[in-house]
C-alpha cells in the first residue's frame, strides 16, 4: 500500500525565511500530486498541483518540485510571513479524484 | 469559486443516537463526493466515496451499515453515522472535486466536529 512520509511533524521559520517542506512516498508511482493546507478546525484547501512529468511549479511565493526517481515532493515558501503558519499536507492520486494524504507539517513562521 | 458547504460544524451527541451531517457543493454539481474522517494529529483518510444516484463505495474497514451515505442529488450527499459511539467521535470531512477533469483539485468543506458522549 502506498506510504507518505513529510519530513517533520512540525517545522518552526522566522519570518522573512524560506520554509521548506518535505513529501516522500513510497510503493507507488502517481500521475500528480498536490498540496493542501489546512488550518485548525477547518477543511483543507487546495494550493498547487504538479504532474509527473513536470519538475517544478510555481504560485506566488510558492514553489513545488517533483522527483520521480527519488519518490518526493518539496514545498517551498519563500519571505515566510505568520499568516503562513498552518497545517500543509501532501496528497497523491490513486484513482480518478482520488487522492491519499500524508500526515502534514505543522509550520509555525516566527515573527 | 467552488464552495463545499458542510452543516453542522460541531454536534454533541449520546451514546446510541444518531447523527446526520450534510454535504453541498453550493455553486457547482457534484456527482462524486467524498467523506473522510480526521483523528488528531493524524491525516485526513478516505471512508467512502458518495456516488449521485447509486451506492456509495466503502473504503476496507468501514461499516456501510454504521456510516449511512446518502447522495440522492447533484448537490447534496449525507453521512449518517449511526448508534454512535464514543470512538466515533472525530472530525469529519466532505470534499468534492472541481468539474471536468480527474485531476481537478478536491474543494473541501469547513469539517464536523462529533463528539459522542
Amino acid at each position: 500500500s502506498q506510504k507518505i512520509e513529510q519530513n517533520s511533524e512540525a517545522l518552526n521559520i522566522q519570518e522573512g525565511k524560506t520554509a521548506t517542506l518535505t513529501c516522500n512516498y513510497t510503493n507507488y508511482s502517481p500521475a500528480y500530486l498536490q498540496w493542501y493546507r489546512q488550518d485548525p478546525g477547518r477543511g483543507p484547501v487546495f494550493l498547487l498541483l504538479i504532474r509527473e512529468n513536470e519538475k517544478e511549479k510555481r504560485k506566488e511565493r510558492l514553489k513545488v518540485t517533483f522527483d520521480t526517481t527519488l519518490k518526493q515532493s518539496l514545498f517551498h515558501i519563500t519571505a515566510s510571513q505568520p499568516a503562513d503558519s498552518a497545517t500543509y499536507l501532501c496528497a497523491l492520486e490513486t484513482g480518478a479524484n482520488n487522492l491519499f494524504f500524508g500526515t502534514g507539517t505543522r509550520l509555525t513562521v516566527i515573527p | 469559486g467552488a464552495v463545499v458547504s458542510q452543516h453542522p460544524s460541531r454536534v454533541i451527541c449520546k451514546s446510541g443516537t444518531s447523527v446526520k451531517i450534510e454535504c453541498r457543493s453550493l455553486d457547482f454539481q457534484a456527482t462524486t463526493m467524498f467523506w473522510y474522517r480526521q483523528f488528531p494529529k493524524q491525516s485526513l483518510m478516505l471512508m467512502a466515496t458518495s456516488n449521485e444516484g447509486s451506492k456509495a463505495t466503502y473504503e476496507q474497514g468501514v461499516e456501510k451499515d454504521k456510516f449511512l451515505i446518502n447522495h440522492a442529488s447533484l448537490t447534496l450527499s449525507t453521512l449518517t453515522v449511526t448508534s454512535a459511539h464514543p470512538e466515533d467521535s472525530s472530525f469529519y470531512i466532505c470534499s468534492a472535486p472541481g468539474a471536468g477533469r480527474t485531476d481537478s483539485p478536491l474543494h473541501f468543506g469547513n469539517g464536523t466536529r462529533l463528539t459522542v458522549t
